[in-house]
């Protein structure tokens, strides 16, 4: 149980695009989604927190008109990078947590890689 | 700030060995707390949860806790060359739906 996935697993783009990563909980309702972004060597850095039809809360730093995010039903979020960039590209993985499961565990999704030329 | 410590590694034991994982915080309201594995170019996989003092094991894996000095570490028993992998331990404290990461340690097993 417990499985989130993401599509695409990669994808590369030039610069001034937008891509759309998506995040899916499989076997439950995911309350609460998790976007992360992980640089090479380095640990996961929270982008942004997103609960079914609210608006995504957004960590310091965060642009949150460059990195869209929806979280239109408890089993779909969408993070859209805006006019993508060279050093938007990031191993960008999601997670997906719902109330009433254990201690509201996180399980994260298999990650999407992006390069932006 | 909230501050979640782990040795960068990389820790290297051979086949067989108890491979130990440890890891601080700083936030005394912590209330869970996670060991995920992450394997080169992966996302991370969660391995063991823990929420009270004391020892939680699963298989191979024990998990330990210390609320009051802040403390939790990971033992991994029989260690096997694919348990090599950079382990993160997070803390996510009440009422909050957040993890907190740690940097990872590096785990190199020696065949």
């Amino acid at each position: 149980g417990a499985v989130v996935s993401q599509h695409p697993s990669r994808v590369i783009c030039k610069s001034g695009t937008s891509v759309k990563i998506e995040c899916r909980s499989l076997d439950f309702q995911a309350t609460t989604m998790f976007w992360y972004r992980q640089f090479p060597k380095q640990s996961l850095m929270l982008m942004a927190t997103s609960n079914e039809g609210s608006k995504a809360t957004y960590e310091q730093g965060v642009e949150k008109d460059k990195f869209l995010i929806n979280h239109a039903s408890l089993t779909l979020s969408t993070l859209t990078v805006t006019s993508a960039h060279p050093e938007d590209s990031s191993f960008y993985i999601c997670s997906a947590s719902w109330d009433g499961g254990h201690q509201e565990t996180q399980y994260f999704g298999p990650g999407t890689r992006l390069l932006v030329l | 700030q909230k501050e979640v410590e782990q040795n960068s590694g990389p820790l290297s034991v051979p086949e067989g060995a108890i491979a130990s994982l440890n890891c601080t915080y700083s936030d005394r309201v912590s209330q869970s707390f996670f060991w995920y594995r992450q394997y080169s170019g992966k996302s991370p996989e969660l391995i063991m949860s823990i929420y009270s003092n004391g020892d939680k094991e699963d298989g191979r894996f024990t998990a330990q806790l210390n609320k009051a000095s802040q403390y939790v570490s990971l033992l991994i028993r029989d260690s096997q060359p694919s348990d090599s992998a950079t382990y993160l331990c997070a803390v996510k404290r009440a009422g909050s739906y957040q993890l907190t990461f740690g940097k990872g340690t590096k785990l190199s097993v020696i065949p």
